[in-house]
């Protein structure tokens, strides 16, 4: 069956430092990628997605994520972490056979430390 | 910047009592969902709604639950008879067309807490 990997449940870097976050599908063919972000109290909102077309994608905020096939994976990346990133990454994937539903990830906290 | 909202914010219930979550989808926005994200678990569909009926559901969403827009603005998460294990977040989400890629916009949630 489809599903999202993500296999940190928590990170912690310094503020000022570069950020990867990571995620995996299980998927036969290529699914529609999405990261979403949740600060305390707040939605999930979209930081970036991907579809087709040129893997490496620019989003919100200053995060960019790369869509690896030959890994199945779908990293988010940022190069310098603020304190206000501090919050809970979600990666989500929709798979066009399935309908439009996401399936999400576990999530990863991401906490920053001055 | 348009958003979509969900009330209550948190609701507690006996349970066996029925309780309804409410969300104000985006305003322009065709197609609609609920999720859940039950404390330590991933976030799961439930339900997507599309020209008021429901386009796919998943297991979880067996005959307690129920999904309404009872009219132009809101889409409604009937549950019947709350278990214990019916303890979660529950996120609304809209999303203008119906397709796999276009975004879905998702609500901060209502916490439900069965005692």
């Amino acid at each position: 069956a489809q599903s999202v990997t993500q296999p940190d449940i928590h990170i912690t870097v310094s503020e000022g430092a570069s950020l990867e976050l990571r995620c995996n599908y299980s998927y036969g063919a290529t699914p529609y990628l999405f990261w979403y972000v949740q600060s305390p109290g707040q939605g999930l909102q979209l930081l970036l997605k991907y579809f087709s077309g040129d893997t490496l994608v620019q989003g919100i905020k200053g995060f960019e994520a790369e869509f690896k096939r030959s890994q199945s994976s779908f990293n988010l990346r940022k190069p310098s972490v603020h304190w206000s990133d501090a919050a809970e990454y979600f990666c989500a994937a929709s798979f066009m056979e399935y309908g439009n539903k996401l399936v999400f990830g576990a999530g990863t906290i991401l906490r920053v430390k001055s | 910047e348009p958003e979509v909202t969900q009330t209550p914010s948190h609701q507690v219930t006996q349970m066996g009592q029925e309780v309804i979550l409410r969300c104000v989808p985006i305003s322009n926005h065709l197609y609609f969902y609920w999720y859940r994200q039950i404390l330590g678990q991933k976030v799961e569909f439930l339900v997507s709604f599309y020209n008021n009926e429901i386009s796919e559901k998943s297991e979880i969403f067996d005959d307690q639950f129920s999904v309404e827009r009872p009219d132009g603005s809101n889409f409604t998460l009937k549950i019947r008879s709350t278990k214990l294990e019916d303890s979660a977040m529950y996120f609304c989400a809209s999303s203008e067309l119906a397709s796999s890629t276009d975004t879905q916009y998702f609500g901060p949630g209502t916490r439900l807490t069965v005692l």
